[in-house]
């Protein structure tokens, strides 16, 4: 169970595309998911929490003009990378948590790699 | 702001040594979670802490929860080379949200 779809894997693209990448929950309801960025041998950087129906809540320094985060149903969350630029590339991963309850562990994404020319 | 370290950053094995990674949190944490992500791959849940002074075993994995719940450790015990990755503690952030801040993690590598 708790199984969480990242679309797609890979991306390579050139400097100013807009980029989408989708998370679903496969096997269950996910009230909250989260979308972080890793950096090579780096942690995993919270990049903006996506609540379903209602506007996403974005961490200090992230723009949200930039990246914009839709999640429409419980079982689908969106981010797109407007206008990316090389700066942009880096491996995006979201997780996903069903019920409301803090303690709950996060389900993640197999990751997509962006790489912007 | 909170911070939530471990160390050490790296560490290579011989396969068939134990191996311990500590986690040290700046705020007591209600709870803390350990991920493990194999090279290239994402952070998969290992387990949840939530007593102080809790320990809990899985396998050759030994998780504990300080008493002061500000810090916890992993040991694994005669490592193997499917232990390759990076081990990350995470805690609840501060702020709430259901959002957890996580560790710096700990890249192990296990030598034949």
């Amino acid at each position: 169970g708790a199984v969480v779809s990242q679309h797609p894997s890979w991306v390579i693209c050139k400097s100013g595309t807009s980029v989408k990448i989708e998370c679903r929950s496969l096997d269950f309801q996910a009230t909250t998911m989260f979308w972080y960025r890793q950096f090579p041998k780096q942690s995993l950087m919270l990049m903006a929490t996506s609540n379903e129906g209602s506007k996403a809540t974005y961490e200090q320094g992230v723009e949200k003009d930039k990246f914009l985060i839709n999640h429409a149903s419980l079982t689908l969350s969106t981010l797109t990378v407007t206008s990316a630029h090389p700066e942009d590339s880096s491996f995006y991963i979201c997780s996903a948590r069903g019920g409301d309850r803090g303690s709950q562990p996060q389900h993640f994404g197999d990751g997509t790699r962006l790489s912007i020319l | 702001g909170q911070q939530v370290m471990q160390i050490p950053q790296y560490q290579h094995v011989q396969e068939g040594e134990d191996f311990t990674t500590y986690c040290n949190s700046s705020t007591t944490l209600s709870n803390i979670q350990w991920y493990k992500q194999r090279p290239g791959g994402h952070p998969v849940f290992l387990i949840q802490l939530v007593k102080s002074g809790e320990v809990k075993k899985q396998k050759r994995l030994t998780f504990q929860f300080g008493e002061a719940k500000k810090n916890s450790s992993l040991h694994i015990t005669a490592t193997q080379t499917t232990d390759v990755g990076t081990y990350f503690c995470a805690g609840p952030a501060r702020g709430g949200g259901n959002k957890l801040t996580f560790g710096t993690g700990t890249q192990l590598k296990v030598e034949l």
